[in-house]
């Protein structure tokens, strides 16, 4: 079966750039979305198709996806930010997520 | 809008069950399935499985012999069955509504907490 892999944790201070990377076997070829996750809250899509941002998600996330990894980066990073984020897929009539990225903003 | 509902406390070896109430929108939208994900405490996200409201349904290899997911259309509600649970089967259950033309899940519901024990 199809396998997400994501880093357990990413730390990165106040105004710098955090990457977070997703990685599967040529994940290039699937479409990655992105979600972020607050503590006892629902998750939130901040990243569809790769590179699409939803509507009311703020410019400083963005993503893409070569060869086997995608990646969500956040530039110029918020405390507000900090939060779990989940990449996934879909492979043959499955919906994958990754494990999971915590990300700390201090 | 989605709204879980359903008993927060279910026995092992039992059923659980599960209801999403769907709102602002048509559970028949030609654009939309419906689906489930858990998160079992300190984890990350499941995927149950996804229906269609033909009756089209996907559901995640792991679980496929213990989940039926269904749908009354005419509540705008689709339901989850999940039985023989055990204590691994704890966990926060949201519904989802699953783009399948931008291959994500664009609305989430808040999710709600199941517990399994005695």
């Amino acid at each position: 079966s199809y396998e997400l892999t994501q880093a357990p944790s990413v730390s990165v201070s106040p105004g710098q750039t955090a990457n977070v990377i997703c990685s599967g076997d040529k994940l290039e070829n699937k479409y990655v979305s992105w979600y972020q996750q607050k503590p006892g809250q629902s998750p939130v899509l901040v990243i569809y198709h790769d590179t699409k941002r939803p509507s009311g998600i703020p410019e400083r996330f963005s993503g893409s996806n070569s060869g086997d990894t995608a990646t969500l980066t956040i530039s110029g990073s918020q405390t507000m930010d900090e939060a779990d984020y989940y990449c996934q897929a879909w492979d043959f009539s499955n919906v994958i997520f990754g494990g999971g990225t915590k990300l700390t903003v201090l | 809008k989605l709204q879980e509902s359903g008993p927060g406390l279910v026995k092992p070896s039992e059923t659980l069950s599960l209801t999403c109430t769907v709102s602002g929108g048509s559970i028949t939208s030609s654009s939309y399935y419906w689906g489930w994900i858990r998160q079992a405490p300190g984890q990350g996200l499941e995927w149950i499985g996804s229906m269609y409201y033909s009756g089209n349904t996907f559901y995640s290899p792991s679980l496929k012999s213990r989940v039926t997911i269904s749908m009354d259309t005419s509540r705008s509600q689709f339901s989850l069955m999940m039985n023989s649970v055990t204590a691994a089967d704890t966990a926060v259950y949201f519904c989802a509504r699953y783009d399948y033309g931008d291959f994500n899940f664009d609305s989430w519901g808040q999710g709600t907490l199941v517990s399994v024990s005695p």
